[in-house]
C-alpha cells in the first residue's frame, strides 16, 4: 500500500547530539511536511517542502534544519537536542494542484526522548 | 490573538449514542475545514473535509457543520462504537495561506465510547 513511512518509530539521543529523523513517501505527493506534537497539543507545522522549495514557519526554531534529496525522501535535523524537544515529530505529505485541494496524509511519527 | 478551540475534557458517551464535538475559530478565515481522527501512538488520519460556502459534510456516520459566521464546526458521530474512540483534531487551510496546503490544528477532543 501506498504510505507515509518514519524511522525510526522510537528514538533515544543524549542532550546536545546531533540527530536525524526520516521519512520517506510513495504516494508521489510533492509537498512534504514537518510536525512536533507534544502531549495532548495541537500538532506544530515546523517547515515544508513544495517539491524542492524549502519553506521554515517563521517561529521555529534554527536547531531545526531539513532536507529534502528527492521526491520520496524528507529528513529533519535537530542540531543540538534540548530537553524541551523531547516529542513526537510527525511528517505528512499532500499533493498540490491546480483547482483542488487533497488533505495530508501522516506518517506514524517518531517519539524523540532526550537523556 | 488567532485560537483554535476544541473541548479540552474528554467526551464519554454510550454506545450507540450521536457523538458531538465542536471546533471554534477566532481571527481566522479558512477556506476550508478538515477533521482527523488521531489514535494514540499513531499519526493522524484525515476524516473529511468541508469549504467555506459549505454547511455540512456528509461520510457514512460521520457529518460536519461549518458555520463561518458563528466560526465553528460541529462534527457528528452517529451510532458510536467503542472503536470510534480516539483524539479528533480540527485543522483550517487559510484562504490566502498559499498553494501548500498549509494547515493549523487545534488540540483536538479525546472521545470515548462506552460499551
Amino acid at each position: 500500500d501506498a504510505m507515509v513511512i518514519q524511522n525510526p518509530r522510537y528514538q533515544v539521543t543524549q542532550f546536545g547530539k546531533p540527530v536525524t529523523l526520516s521519512c520517506s513517501q510513495t504516494l508521489n505527493h510533492n509537498v512534504m511536511y514537518w510536525y512536533q506534537q507534544k502531549s495532548s497539543q495541537a500538532p506544530k507545522l515546523l517547515f515544508h517542502y513544495y517539491d524542492k522549495d524549502f519553506n521554515n514557519e517563521a517561529d521555529t526554531p534554527d536547531n531545526f534544519q531539513s532536507r529534502r534529496p528527492n521526491t520520496s525522501f524528507c529528513f529533519l535535523d535537530i542540531r543540538s537536542p534540548g530537553l524541551g524537544d523531547a516529542a513526537m515529530y510527525l511528517c505528512a505529505t499532500s499533493r498540490v494542484e491546480q483547482g483542488g485541494y487533497q488533505p495530508q496524509h501522516f506518517g506514524d511519527g517518531t517519539r524523540l526522548s532526550i537523556l | 490573538s488567532q485560537k483554535i478551540e476544541q473541548n479540552s475534557e474528554a467526551l464519554n458517551i454510550q454506545e450507540g449514542k450521536t457523538a458531538t464535538l465542536t471546533c471554534n475559530y477566532t481571527n481566522y478565515s479558512p477556506a476550508y475545514l478538515q477533521w482527523y481522527r488521531q489514535d494514540p501512538g499513531r499519526g493522524p488520519v484525515f476524516l473529511l473535509l468541508i469549504r467555506e460556502n459549505e454547511k455540512e459534510k456528509r461520510k457514512e456516520r460521520l457529518k460536519v457543520t461549518f458555520d463561518t459566521t458563528l466560526k465553528q464546526s460541529l462534527f457528528h458521530i452517529t451510532a458510536s462504537q467503542p472503536a470510534d474512540s480516539a483524539t479528533y483534531l480540527c485543522a483550517l487551510h487559510l484562504r490566502g495561506g498559499g498553494a501548500t496546503n498549509k494547515l493549523i490544528f487545534g488540540t483536538g477532543t479525546l472521545l470515548a465510547v462506552q460499551p
